[in-house]
C-alpha cells in the first residue's frame, strides 16, 4: 500500500499564481485532513473532509479550497498566492471506528512563494 | 475547544538516557485519544504511541511510554535508553471521539539525542 501520498514536494510559486496541491489514499479511509506547518506553530487545520463529497472548514482555511468527489481525492487548493501561504502542507487520512484511530500522513509539500 | 500545549520548545538528551516530553491539553469531553508523533528531519510524520482516554493504563511502544494523568490532563513521553535516531520534533496530538474527528496539534518539542 502507497498510503498517502502527495503531489509535488516542492514547489515555488510567484505572488499570485494559483496551484493545485494533490493528495491521494489508498486506504479507503473516510476522513482525511490538510494541515499547514509553520515554524514553531505546530500543525494548523486547514479543511477537512468527513466523506466524499463533505468538506468543512478548519483553524485558516482563509486563501485555500478543496473538494472531495471520491473517497480516494482531497486536493487543496490556492488561489492568489501570497508570502503568507508559504508553509509546509501535509495531508493526512484516517479512519476512526476501526482498530487504527490514528491519522497517517503524506510526506508533506514545501511550498514558498516570493 | 480543545487546545494542547507542548511547554518545551527544546530539549537534548545523553545518549542512553532517559528523558520526558510534557504535553496538557485543555477540553471538555470525557472520550478521546491522544497521540504522540514524531517528525524526523526527512519530515515524514510517525505515530509513536497512541493512548485511549477510557483506558487507565499507561501505553508503552518499546522504549516509548506515557503518563496519562486524566484528571490533571496531561499526557508526557518517556523515552527510555535514548538512541541517536531518536532526534527528531515530538507532537502531541489530541483527538474528540465526538463530532468530527479532527486531530488537534500541540506546537511541539524539538529533541536532540547527543553522543
Amino acid at each position: 500500500n502507497a498510503g498517502v501520498t502527495q503531489t509535488p514536494k516542492f514547489r515555488i510559486l510567484k505572488i499570485g499564481q494559483s496551484m493545485t496541491l494533490q493528495c491521494t489514499q489508498d486506504m479507503n479511509h473516510n476522513y482525511m485532513y490538510w494541515y499547514r506547518q509553520d515554524p514553531g506553530m505546530g500543525l494548523k487545520l486547514i479543511y477537512y473532509s468527513v466523506g466524499a463529497g463533505i468538506t468543512d472548514k478548519g483553524e485558516v482555511p482563509n486563501g485555500y479550497n478543496v473538494s472531495r468527489s471520491t473517497t480516494e481525492d482531497f486536493p487543496l487548493r490556492l488561489e492568489l498566492a501570497a508570502p503568507s501561504q508559504t508553509s509546509v502542507y501535509f495531508c493526512a487520512s484516517s479512519d476512526y471506528g476501526t482498530v487504527n484511530t490514528e491519522a497517517f500522513f503524506g510526506q508533506g509539500t514545501r511550498l514558498t512563494v516570493v | 475547544a480543545q487546545t494542547v500545549t507542548q511547554s518545551q520548545p527544546e530539549m537534548s538528551v545523553q545518549e542512553a538516557e532517559t528523558v520526558t516530553l510534557s504535553c496538557t491539553y485543555d477540553t471538555s469531553e470525557s472520550n478521546y485519544y491522544l497521540f504522540w508523533y514524531k517528525q524526523p528531519p526527512s519530515r515524514q510524520m510517525i505515530l509513536v504511541i497512541r493512548q485511549e482516554a477510557y483506558k487507565q493504563q499507561n501505553a508503552t511502544e518499546n522504549r516509548f511510554s506515557v503518563n496519562f494523568q486524566k484528571a490533571a490532563k496531561s499526557f508526557s513521553l518517556k523515552i527510555s535508553d535514548s538512541q541517536l535516531g531518536d532526534t527528531a520534533m515530538y507532537f502531541c496530538a489530541f483527538m474528540a471521539t465526538s463530532g468530527t474527528y479532527k486531530y488537534i496539534f500541540g506546537t511541539g518539542t524539538r529533541l536532540k539525542v547527543l553522543a
